[in-house]
């Protein structure tokens, strides 16, 4: 299985701030030109949502603050000028090969 | 628009069959643009993928489920099922129904609410 990792596990912000959240994956997850790396966000007792795949696609309907870089096996997620709404769990998984596998996740709370 | 609710029992003893079901909305079930999935999330191991199920009925189930899977399919109440047997407290967890495009059948871009299964006798 291909292990993702992410760093920080936590870190705490301020609105207005700029945040950036990596993740390495255990081996590479790009096949030609696609990369099948996607990034999640997840509020306490809801879903997680979709918020970029192919590491650098926005999801429909996510606003253009969230951004995603990043290939082979290294990849980050910057959210600019945090909102109070923006304040979650951020999560990445590769959906190159099976079993589709998740990271750790990366918990942003209020300074 | 687009809707996935997960339905079924909240408890079930250990050794027992998790019987789920994801009912959805907004959209055929037996489109061709699309996948079914089940993910399950614990505190313990995280967002772990169960398996999926595409519009032709084939199905990929994550082996470290060790063959308790079985996802299935009913276009005719447009919803898909999840059954786990011989569950134990290792099974408890929030469990996730989602959808995928064809292209990328492990993306899960809309995902149901989420139903806690507790195992516990």
């Amino acid at each position: 299985d291909i292990q993702m990792t992410q760093s920080p596990s936590s870190l705490s912000a301020s609105v207005g701030d700029r945040v950036t959240i990596t993740c390495r994956a255990s081996q590479g997850i790009s096949q030609g030109i696609t990369t099948y790396l996607a990034w999640f966000q997840q509020k306490p007792g809801k879903a997680p949502k979709s918020l970029i795949y192919a590491a650098s696609s926005l999801q429909s309907g996510v606003p253009s603050k969230f951004s995603g870089n990043g290939s082979g096996t290294d990849f980050t997620l910057t959210i600019s000028n945090l909102q109070p709404e923006d304040f979650a769990t951020y999560y990445c998984q590769q959906y190159n090969s099976s079993p589709p596998t998740f990271g750790g996740g990366t918990k942003v709370e209020i300074k | 628009q687009l809707q996935l609710q997960e339905s079924g029992p909240g408890l079930v003893k250990p050794s027992e069959t998790l019987s789920l079901t994801c009912t959805v909305s907004g959209t055929s079930i037996s489109s061709n643009s699309y996948c079914w999935g089940w993910i399950r999330q614990s505190p313990g191991k995280g967002l772990e993928w169960i398996g999926t199920i595409s519009y032709s009925g084939i199905t990929y189930y994550n082996p470290s489920l060790k063959g308790r899977v079985t996802i299935s399919v009913d276009t005719s109440k447009n919803q898909f099922s999840l059954k786990l047997s011989s569950v134990s407290a290792a099974d408890t967890a929030v469990y996730y129904c989602a959808r995928s495009p064809i292209g990328a059948r492990y993306y899960f871009e809309y995902w149901g609410q989420g139903t806690l299964v507790t195992v516990s006798s």
